[in-house]
């Protein structure tokens, strides 16, 4: 059973430096979705892709982030001039969307991004 | 603004005791409700949901939570907790719309001690 994979699972970076995960959904899922999730905080939404189309951008998401889907399979997050603000556990979730209903939301591990 | 509430940060319990967190969100004309469990340095998995039909929902390791729409609530019970429960809880709705995003609360730990 192959789940949603994220990957680093763990970043270290300095301020300044570009960082980019990546999130591997869970195949024939159509839906595709980023969070982040700080100390003591729910996941915060950030943005979805509908296959390879981005259809949603939360204000949370600078011009400093960029989200693809190209092929509607695997997706990237990338941050530049990473901040110290930007340090959190940034989560990846798919889901199969059809017609509507809701279907269950499966996430990632995570990728622990820390920006000394 | 659409939002989930969850006024218990964390929640220290005797095992076999019974545990109730709770769950508020913004009200709205259609919700549909989830509460996720995050075990230690794993992912968000989920507990269990409402989508309609009866309000009380059950998980298949015991826990229970009612839907209440008057009182906009969805508070997670179980009447004897384990040990092996301890873990962060997230409730969560989804207002439905083009986007079906999950809103999630501030998460409640349950710590439960021998």
């Amino acid at each position: 059973d192959t789940g949603v994979s994220q990957n680093p699972r763990h970043k270290i970076t300095k301020r300044g430096q570009n960082v980019t995960f990546r999130c591997d959904p869970i195949s024939e899922h159509n839906r595709l979705y980023w969070y982040r999730q700080t100390l003591g905080q729910g996941p915060e939404f950030l943005t979805y892709f509908q296959n390879e189309a981005q259809l949603e951008k939360s204000r949370l998401l600078s011009d400093r982030f960029s989200a693809e889907r190209p092929k509607g399979s695997f997706s990237t997050l990338e941050i530049q001039r990473t901040e110290q603000g930007d340090s959190a556990m940034y989560l990846c979730a798919s889901r199969r969307e059809t017609g509507g209903a809701i279907g269950e939301l499966f996430f990632g591990e995570g990728s622990r991004l820390t920006v000394l | 603004a659409q939002s989930v509430t969850q006024l218990d940060s964390q929640v220290p319990v005797f095992e076999e005791a019974p545990v109730e967190l709770r769950c508020n969100y913004s009200s709205s004309v259609s919700v549909y409700l989830f509460w996720y469990v995050q075990y230690p340095n794993q992912g968000l998995q989920l507990l269990l949901k409402y989508l309609s039909g009866s309000t009380l929902v059950e998980s298949i390791n015991g826990f229970e939570a009612e839907f209440n729409k008057s009182q906009t609530s969805f508070h997670l019970r179980k009447p004897s907790v384990h040990i092996s429960d301890t873990a962060e809880y997230f409730c969560a709705v989804s207002y439905g719309g083009a986007t079906n995003k999950l809103i999630f609360g501030t998460g409640t730990l349950l710590a439960v001690q021998p």
